[in-house]
């Protein structure tokens, strides 16, 4: 079975500061990786996706890719409380379906 | 671009009856549309993905006869949720691609059941 493992948090950074998201992987042949950012009430949001391993940099976020060790990360540089919200890690095997995780909460304190 | 639309928005029904959410691809043509079902506190479940003109692909679990999917059109698709009950209540979000990786979503459904 695919999974998508996320710590569910709340992870809490003061404004400013850099917010460190993780998401571990069960599948070794997912090939895309996405972020998604969903807010209260709402669907998710693209935020960015990577296919590489190694560091993918779209403005105040990172991505970056591990597939040795089935791990992807998202860095928010200069976290703004607008930033609340709960992030969502989501793998893709081929171009197929999306599998993904419960979400990581954060909550950046003015 | 890459606009993807639901409606309605949020429905509440009774019981036993039926109801059907539309998901539309607004800016371009959609090959693939899939249905996701999200609880509260809960990442989106896959239930569905369709083709257009073809019958859609349900994932283990989901009752194909109880949420019927329609994708008629590339810009559109139906999911009709079939004799309703309460704990069919959630969130439901469509979203559409174009045979890529990217999926568009949909704002997203709320049913209520009472």
């Amino acid at each position: 079975q695919k999974e998508v493992e996320q710590n569910s948090g709340p992870l809490s950074v003061p404004e400013g500061a850099i917010a460190s998201l993780n998401c571990t992987y069960s599948d070794r042949g997912s090939q895309s990786f996405f972020w998604y950012r969903q807010y209260s009430g709402k669907s998710p949001e693209l935020i960015m996706f990577i296919y590489s391993n190694g560091d993918k940099e779209d403005g105040r976020f990172t991505a970056q890719l591990n597939k040795a060790s089935q791990y992807v990360s998202l860095l928010i540089r200069d976290s703004q409380p607008s930033d609340s919200a709960t992030y969502l890690c989501a793998v893709m095997q081929g171009y197929s379906t999306l599998t993904f995780g419960k979400g990581t909460m954060l909550l950046v304190s003015p | 671009g890459a606009v993807v639309s639901q409606h309605p928005s949020w429905v509440i029904c009774k019981s036993g009856t039926s109801v059907k959410i539309e998901c539309r691809s607004l800016d371009f043509q959609a090959t693939t549309m899939f249905w996701y079902r999200q609880f509260p506190k809960q990442s989106l479940m896959l239930m569905a993905t369709s083709n257009e003109g073809s019958k859609a692909t349900y994932e283990q679990g989901v009752e194909k006869d109880k949420f019927l999917i329609n994708h008629a059109s590339l810009t559109l698709s139906t999911l009709t949720v079939t004799s309703a009950h309460p704990e069919d209540s959630s969130f439901y979000i469509c979203s559409a691609g174009t045979g890529g990786s990217e999926q568009y979503f949909g704002p997203g459904t709320r049913l209520t059941v009472t």
